[in-house]
């Protein structure tokens, strides 16, 4: 059974603080690896790809370990606005597209 | 950036009536759409995949003929819930996926219906 696990949260984090979201997957075959970020009753929206050499954007960073099948975001300077879910999702090629269940994010005044 | 767009956003219906979704995919040509369900607090489900010009396939678990999915062109996909009932209230979602491997999914807005 393919699986990709993410703590549920919630993660209540003040604003400006750094936080950082884990999820591993257990298809070994996987070979493309996503952050979506879904607001309150709305569609997810692909946040950023997560490349194996590791990659930036602006305050995120998104890492790849195949080694250990993991996959971390982190974001730096949190603001209000950052206030989501965050879903971790790991494409397994002919098996498909795996959802984790989401990490809850509260960026607290 | 490419946009899929989702019609409609909202529906509420009574119980018995068939209610029709539409996903297109404005700018690029979308040769595989998956449609997706999701429940409250929990996560994206897959429904279907469907493939332009060929039947759709179905998750386990999933009737295919209470779920009627058409994918008629590179554009469009419509999900139809057959005689709708309300433990069929949900949130439904396509997404699109064109030629390139590895790339992203593109979501629709989702179709929230309510069924009384």
């Amino acid at each position: 059974r393919k699986e990709v696990e993410q703590d549920p949260g919630p993660f209540n984090v003040p604003e400006g603080a750094t936080v950082a979201f884990n999820c591993t997957y257990s298809n070994s075959a996987s070979q493309s690896f996503f952050w979506y970020r879904q607001d309150c009753r709305k569609e997810p929206k692909l946040l950023m790809s997560v490349y194996s050499s590791g990659n930036e954007d602006g305050r995120f960073t998104a890492q790849l370990n195949r080694a250990s099948q993991y996959i971390s975001l982190l974001i730096r300077d949190s603001k209000l606005s950052d206030s989501a879910t965050y879903l971790c999702v790991v494409n397994g090629g002919a098996d498909g597209l795996t959802f984790g269940k989401g990490t809850h994010l509260i960026i607290q005044p | 950036g490419a946009v899929v767009s989702q019609h409609p956003s909202r529906v509420i219906c009574k119980s018995g009536t068939s209610v029709k979704i539409e996903c297109r995919s404005l700018d690029f040509q979308a040769t595989t759409m998956f449609w997706y369900r999701q429940f409250p607090k929990q996560s994206l489900m897959l429904m279907a995949t469907s493939n332009e010009g060929s039947k759709a396939t179905y998750e386990q678990g999933v009737e295919k003929d209470k779920f009627l999915i058409n994918h008629a062109s590179l554009t469009l996909s419509t999900l139809t819930v057959t005689s709708a009932h309300p433990e069929d209230s949900s949130f439904y979602i396509c997404s699109a996926l064109g030629d390139s491997r590895g790339q992203p999914q593109h979501f629709g807005d989702g179709t929230r219906l309510s069924i009384l």
